[in-house]
């Protein structure tokens, strides 16, 4: 299947510094990637929709001046932490699908834990 | 606004007894995926589901789409220790949304 690779899969930072977390599409192109994050037990909270060469679309909630999300390749998306607080802590994890493929299914990056001490 | 609701958010079993989880939707669904994520991992994509009364199967999961497309379950036979994980639904709308997942742990 197809390969997403997410990195860093774990990132601990100060409060008020910026992370960012890189997503790549290994062996195929992804016009659009996908955002989530999650809280421990908890499910998959999309907060993103990352669009190659396009603004992304963010979820209700979702504060866009606080996650940056650039998608400058058809490989690459990046999501930027600004301005990091502790209640940002959380797993961060990416998806894409491979176009024109039409099998639903969503191919996920590793994840990335991000702690902010 | 579109819901899906997964039940139950927990199940222990003992190994060897079956398992279920259930999506229910309150609008019909264009399809629906399943995935599980074992603990301290990344999903991973089991099956799509998009016919009405669509039932599939794979090995001891058996995976079932309602007539009204609205509901689905994800059925184990057998259970064994290695299918200790989460189980989501994942339902689109132009984007991805996951169900709040069923938590299954096996005792040996």
């Amino acid at each position: 299947g197809a390969v997403v690779s997410q990195h860093p899969s774990r990132v601990i930072c100060k409060s008020g510094t910026s992370v960012k977390i890189e997503c790549r599409s290994l062996d195929f192109q992804a016009t659009t990637m996908f955002w989530y994050r999650q809280f421990p037990k908890k499910s998959l909270m999309l907060m993103a929709t990352s669009n190659e060469g396009s603004k992304a679309t963010y979820e209700q909630g979702v504060e866009k001046d606080k996650f940056l999300i650039n998608h400058a390749s058809l490989t690459l998306s990046t999501l930027t932490v600004t301005s990091a607080h502790p209640e940002d802590s959380s797993f961060y994890i990416c998806s894409a699908e491979t176009s024109g493929a039409n099998t639903g299914e969503l191919f996920f990056g590793e994840g990335s834990r991000l702690t902010v001490l | 606004g579109q819901q899906v609701m997964q039940i139950p958010q927990y199940q222990h079993v003992q190994e060897g007894e079956d398992f279920t989880t259930y999506c229910n939707s309150s609008t019909t669904l264009s399809n629906i995926q399943w995935y599980k994520q074992r603990p301290g991992g990344h999903p991973v994509f089991l099956i799509q589901l998009v016919k009405s009364g669509e039932v599939k199967k794979q090995k001891r999961l058996t995976f079932q789409f309602g007539e009204a497309k609205k509901n689905s379950s994800l059925h184990i036979t057998a259970t064994q220790t290695t299918d200790v994980g989460t189980y989501f639904c994942e339902y689109n709308f132009n984007k991805f949304y996951f169900g709040s997942g069923t938590k299954l742990n096996v005792k040996p």
